[in-house]
């Protein structure tokens, strides 16, 4: 088995702070992804990474950076956090095919004051 | 318009009755099917995935895939407190990119 650690589990930011949330996965795998999830809106895909050093943009990825710099870790960075934004940011790793099951972590909890 | 919609919103049942959830996809690209499943403060776990067409068994879960209809259910027989969380039904295309669309959820509640 392996396991997904995201970090921090809270994060308090102010409005147009650049925020770094940060992935590591023990699986070995090769795909990475990182998702918004807001209450009543179901999981949206920001980015994704099909191997090191690769970036894919997903539906919600305006107002985000990522980075892959490792196979392991997968960084996720909000460019100018939003005033009164409250969302969980939740990481998850596949095998690189495309049936493969989805492993998630524990997410990031964000609130923007 | 939401690629995968689920229904219902939320759903109650007793413990140890049968728990049905419903999920319908608008896309013919979609060909695979999963269910997960979020306790509150959690991620999401695969509960299950289901590709052919027919009935899936596993333990207490039950899937069933139409593609004809693009309906797959999800049914949970004797339901636990434990089973109250959050299901998603995700969806996604043939390819090597792993790429899910989620449905916004059905919110199970079993009342002991």
């Amino acid at each position: 088995g392996g396991i997904i650690t995201q970090t921090p589990k809270f994060l308090i930011g102010q409005e147009g702070q650049k925020l770094t949330l940060k992935c590591q996965q023990n699986f070995n795998h090769d795909t990475m992804y990182w998702y918004r999830q807001d209450s009543g809106k179901g999981l949206r895909l920001i980015y994704y990474s099909i191997t090191e050093n690769d970036l894919q943009k997903g539906d919600l990825s305006e107002g985000y950076d990522a980075s892959r710099e490792k196979k392991s870790s997968f960084s996720l960075t909000v460019t100018s956090a939003q005033k009164n934004e409250m969302a969980v940011f939740l990481c998850a790793s596949s095998i690189a095919t495309g049936v493969d099951t989805q492993y998630f972590g524990p997410g990031t909890r964000l609130l923007v004051l | 318009q939401q690629k995968v919609q689920q229904s219902p919103e939320s759903l109650s049942v007793p413990e140890g009755g049968m728990a049905s959830l419903n999920c319908t996809s608008s896309d013919r690209n979609f060909q695979y099917f999963w269910w997960y499943r979020q306790h509150s403060g959690e991620g999401p776990k695969a509960l299950m995935s289901i590709f052919s067409d027919g009935d899936k068994k596993e333990g207490r879960f039950t899937a069933h895939l139409n593609k004809a209809s693009l309906h797959v259910s999800l049914h949970i027989r004797d339901s636990q407190p434990s089973d109250s969380a959050l299901y998603f039904c995700a969806a996604s295309e043939p390819g090597n990119t792993g790429k899910l669309i989620f449905g916004l959820g059905t919110t199970l509640q079993v009342q002991p």
